[in-house]
């Protein structure tokens, strides 16, 4: 039962233009989403956050939506470059705050 | 600070051998979570801890697995026996305590189960 799903396993973008990566949620009830970045042999590290209660958040280069009506976020990369190339994973924050429900990713890939 | 420190790296072992895997979290973390990353299920949640008390172990897959965690820097996750299905990598991860949005997560052991 998979409460967070990533329904693109990869993506391929070229150095420069706009990285978009998707995420659905089923759970109504989460109050925080967040995205993580993860190189190959290494953990997943925190990328950026945003809260239920708002619909925008930005950091930098990158920028997460939240549609909260079509249970949809998704993170912008803008622009991208090939340190980015990793895999983004997004989560949902469940109700007793500690519990983090993952997708199952997506590998990016940014093309010099 | 050293980070979520995970041990070993890498794991290969035969099927029906038990399997312990080792965390040490960021010093001043309460809650420890430990999770598996498979090709088929992505990142999921095994079980998490509160100030050494396990919360929820609802993500264990069966009565092979078992966590602990004795004290406030160390944890293990045990397989036993283990099984090739059991092959994934797992992660473990700290942050400060209830209502953190942030986990820190350590490199990771890479189990293979032959």
């Amino acid at each position: 039962d998979q409460q967070v799903k990533q329904n693109s396993p990869s993506l391929s973008v070229q150095e420069g233009r706009i990285s978009i990566l998707n995420c659905d949620y089923t759970n109504s009830m989460f109050d925080y989403f967040l995205w993580y970045k993860k190189y190959p042999a290494e953990g997943p590290t925190f990328l950026i956050s945003i809260s239920s209660i708002k619909d925008k958040n930005e950091d930098g280069r990158f920028t997460v939506f939240l549609n909260k009506s079509a249970k949809h976020l998704s993170l912008h990369i803008v622009p991208s470059q090939p340190g980015d190339s990793a895999v983004y994973f997004c989560a949902g924050r469940g109700y007793n705050f500690n519990k983090f429900y993952f997708g199952s990713g997506t590998k990016l890939n940014v093309k010099p | 600070d050293a980070g979520v420190i995970q041990s070993p790296r890498h794991e290969v072992t035969e099927m029906g051998q038990e399997v312990t895997l080792r965390c040490k979290p960021i010093s001043g973390h309460n809650s420890l979570f430990w999770y598996r990353q498979t090709m088929m299920r992505g990142l999921e949640l095994l079980i998490y801890f509160n100030n050494n008390v396990p919360i929820d172990d609802s993500g264990m897959p069966e009565d092979r697995f078992s966590a602990k965690m004795p004290n406030a820097s160390f944890s293990t996750l045990k397989i036993q026996p283990s099984e090739p299905r059991d092959s994934a990598v797992y992660f473990c991860a700290s942050s400060l305590g209830t209502g953190q949005t942030e986990q820190f997560f350590g490199p990771g052991t890479r189990l293979t189960v032959l």
